[in-house]
């Protein structure tokens, strides 16, 4: 059972659609980190949200951490195919230290 | 090039076997982690060092061990090799020994690891 629950799975979108993956858990995370693994490298931080209720904008990428720090939603608008992509959410619990546990990942898939 | 080095990037090797894998963290940075990533488990945390004192253990088989050592970089060493050990290996780096906290981590490519 994964802490950091992640939906969808997979996502397949035709390139200028927006999409919305989601990060969901049970524990409440002193921080919450989007990254993003393009296949036979590693993941790449795209951002760190640490205050409830946070939005942080990169170009057309939009992070929400969720007001009570269990949850956050990661926004495309008009994905390219430069966005394909596993998108992964990975918290950090103060009382373990901020070790990083990963959620299991979102498959993005935008087809030209 | 993201700083942190991994090699090599590729193993195979036969079952029964043991391998060690390197990893050299991004200059400054004093954390290690180790992750495991197959295809049906996602990324799962394996262990960490800071300046050369082992920090945490997430879910390491008795079989795998590590080590860092006082230049920094970290070995992982995996033996009895089985077949579903086959999986990426990466290692991440980050300043502090509290890498969630405005720290992000910072990945090597991995390595592949494949266990005939």
């Amino acid at each position: 059972t994964q802490l950091l629950e992640q939906s969808p799975q997979f996502l397949s979108i035709q390139e200028g659609e927006n999409l919305t993956v989601y990060c969901n858990s049970s524990s409440v995370f002193s921080s919450l980190q989007w990254y993003r693994q393009e296949p036979g490298e590693g993941p790449v931080l795209l951002v760190t949200v640490v205050t409830g209720g946070e939005v942080k904008k990169l170009k057309r990428l939009t992070f929400q951490f969720g007001d009570a720090r269990k949850d956050s939603s990661l926004h495309i608008t008009a994905a390219q195919p430069g966005d394909t992509g596993l998108y992964l959410c990975a918290g950090g619990i103060k009382a373990a230290g901020n070790k990083l546990t990963f959620g299991g990942g979102t498959r993005v898939l935008v087809k030209p | 090039d993201s700083g942190v080095t991994q090699t090599p990037k590729h193993l195979i090797t036969a079952t029964g076997q043991r391998v060690t894998l390197r990893c050299s963290p991004r200059s400054g940075d004093l954390s290690v982690y180790w992750y495991q990533q197959s295809l049906d488990q996602g990324l799962q945390f394996l262990i960490q060092y800071y300046n050369g004192e082992e920090r945490a253990k997430g879910n390491i088989l008795e079989r795998f061990s590590a080590q860092q050592f006082p230049d920094l970089h970290s070995e992982l060493n995996l033996s009895s090799l089985e077949l579903g050990d086959s999986a990426l290996y990466f290692c991440a780096s980050s300043p502090s020994g509290t890498g969630g906290m405005g720290y992000g981590y910072t990945f090597g490519s991995g390595t592949r690891l494949t266990v005939v």
